[in-house]
């Protein structure tokens, strides 16, 4: 199994709505991603989790809180969020060990619109 | 902070043109340089990626890269382009052993029949 799954496709949601975000993969990754892409944009790291720990946030705002219950799955709990928060939400996985070759594999990714 | 460059923002071709993609690095150490695609619609996907050995690197669907370390680029190159290479294209850069990618801004590449 190669790949990364994402639930739910679609989302719509008022900004004063809490949702959840879901990501599973079964590859045995121990590195889980979350990255944030407007439209005609690149992907925008917002975490990173390494053996279930989170190791990166670059600065996300607190309306989006990631988890990561177990290394099959990682979650990002939305709320209060602004219209300018809709994108794609991408979730991605590599391996974790000392070589540093971890090519990441992305899953199709959670369309939101917060209106 | 490292950065990515993809001087080509939309290149439109036509079928069995060749296309060569450009991509720039900032970052003076071990890089590990990767190739996405973004079909519309679709999620993204590897092409091909280097890490080290021969600087000629073939991905699937034809496409290859090269690294130059002395010019820090990885541009992306394929001999005859098809009408199905229509998509988006991005050049991805992973320094030393961090778990961060960072991405060039894409390059929207249209293949006319």
């Amino acid at each position: 199994d190669t790949e990364v799954t994402q639930t739910p496709k679609h989302l719509v949601m008022g900004m004063t709505n809490k949702k959840s975000l879901k990501c599973e993969q079964h590859m045995g990754h121990r590195a889980m991603y979350w990255y944030k892409q407007k439209a005609k944009k690149p992907p925008e790291l917002m975490f990173v989790y390494s053996y279930e720990k989170l190791s990166i946030n670059e600065s996300v705002p607190s309306r989006f809180s990631p988890e990561c219950p177990n290394s099959s799955l990682l979650n990002l709990h939305l709320h209060a969020l602004q219209p300018e928060d809709s994108a794609l939400y991408l979730c991605a996985s590599s391996q974790l060990d000392l070589v540093t070759y971890n090519e990441q594999f992305f899953g199709p990714g959670t369309r939101l619109t917060v209106l | 902070a490292q950065s990515v460059s993809q001087h080509n923002h939309h290149v439109i071709l036509s079928e069995a043109a060749s296309l060569e993609l450009g991509c720039n690095y900032s970052y003076g150490g071990t890089v590990n340089l990767f190739w996405y695609v973004q079909y519309p619609g679709q999620h993204l996907q590897l092409l091909l990626k280097y890490f080290s050995g021969d600087p000629l690197v073939k991905g699937i669907k034809g496409f290859e890269a090269e690294f130059i370390k002395s010019k820090f680029s990885f541009n992306l190159r394929k001999p005859s382009v098809q009408w199905s290479d229509t998509a988006e294209y991005f050049c991805a850069v992973k320094t030393g052993t961090a778990s961060k990618l960072t991405f060039g801004t894409g390059t929207r590449l249209q293949v006319t029949l």
